[in-house]
């Protein structure tokens, strides 16, 4: 069974800091990771990551997978207020499992003014 | 392009009655898969289909179908209504190329919210 685990569950922070969210998994048959911004309703699509060590990047976030150690991050920089939501990680399983994401609980983030 | 779909975007009915939800995909997009978001749970693949055919099922009761049509537009329906179900209910669509080697991103839609009373 595919499983993904985020850290922290939450994390409260004032405008301007620089925060790093934390995603391991364990698949079956790795094809992507992938990070998901939810402020309201639909997950918003941010970062696909395939290879290790190649770092995603845009505006103020970043993101990196390491394959090795079954984990990736997410950075953000000079976070502001419409920063705030909820930052989910998902697994892709190659093979069979067509369509299927797994994802881990989520990382609440509340930036403060 | 408009992007993906669902209506309607809230719901509400009793226990024992059954629903209908309706997603359209991103045009081109061929793959739709479902999802089921709860506090508790978090976000559970329900089912995927593509070109008319479910290729992938979760860990849901049989109470739980769906359908794909000839347009990629998706349904799916939950019969006999439990409290349990009340939740948020994602559909998300990806292109889905001709070679399955191809990594493709979904796409969620703003959901449809369920309650059931």
């Amino acid at each position: 069974e595919d499983k993904v685990v985020q850290s922290p569950l939450s994390l409260v922070v004032h405008e301007g800091d620089t925060v790093t969210l934390n995603c391991s998994y364990e698949v079956t048959n790795f094809r992507s990771l992938l990070w998901y911004k939810q402020e309201k309703k639909a997950p918003t699509f941010l970062f696909m990551l395939t290879s290790s060590g190649i770092e995603k990047k845009s505006g103020r976030l970043s993101s990196i997978l390491d394959k090795k150690e079954l984990f990736s991050i997410l950075n953000i920089t000079a976070t502001q207020t419409g920063d705030s939501a909820v930052y989910l990680c998902a697994v892709e399983d190659g093979g069979t499992s067509y369509g299927k994401l797994t994802f881990g609980q989520g990382t609440i983030l509340t930036v403060h003014p | 392009k408009a992007g993906v779909t669902q209506t309607p975007r809230y719901l509400i009915k009793t226990r024992g009655q059954q629903v209908t939800l309706s997603c359209s995909p991103i045009s081109g997009h061929r793959s739709v898969s479902w999802y089921q978001q709860t506090p508790g749970q978090g976000l559970q693949f329900l089912f995927e289909y593509f070109s008319e055919t479910q290729r992938n099922k979760g860990n849901f009761p049989g109470r739980f179908s769906g359908r794909q049509f000839s347009n990629s537009r998706s349904e799916m329906n939950v019969s006999t209504l439990e409290l349990g179900d009340s939740a948020l209910y994602l559909c998300a669509s990806s292109l889905e190329g001709p070679l399955r080697g191809h990594t493709d991103t979904q796409y969620f839609g703003p959901g449809t919210r369920l309650t059931v009373l």
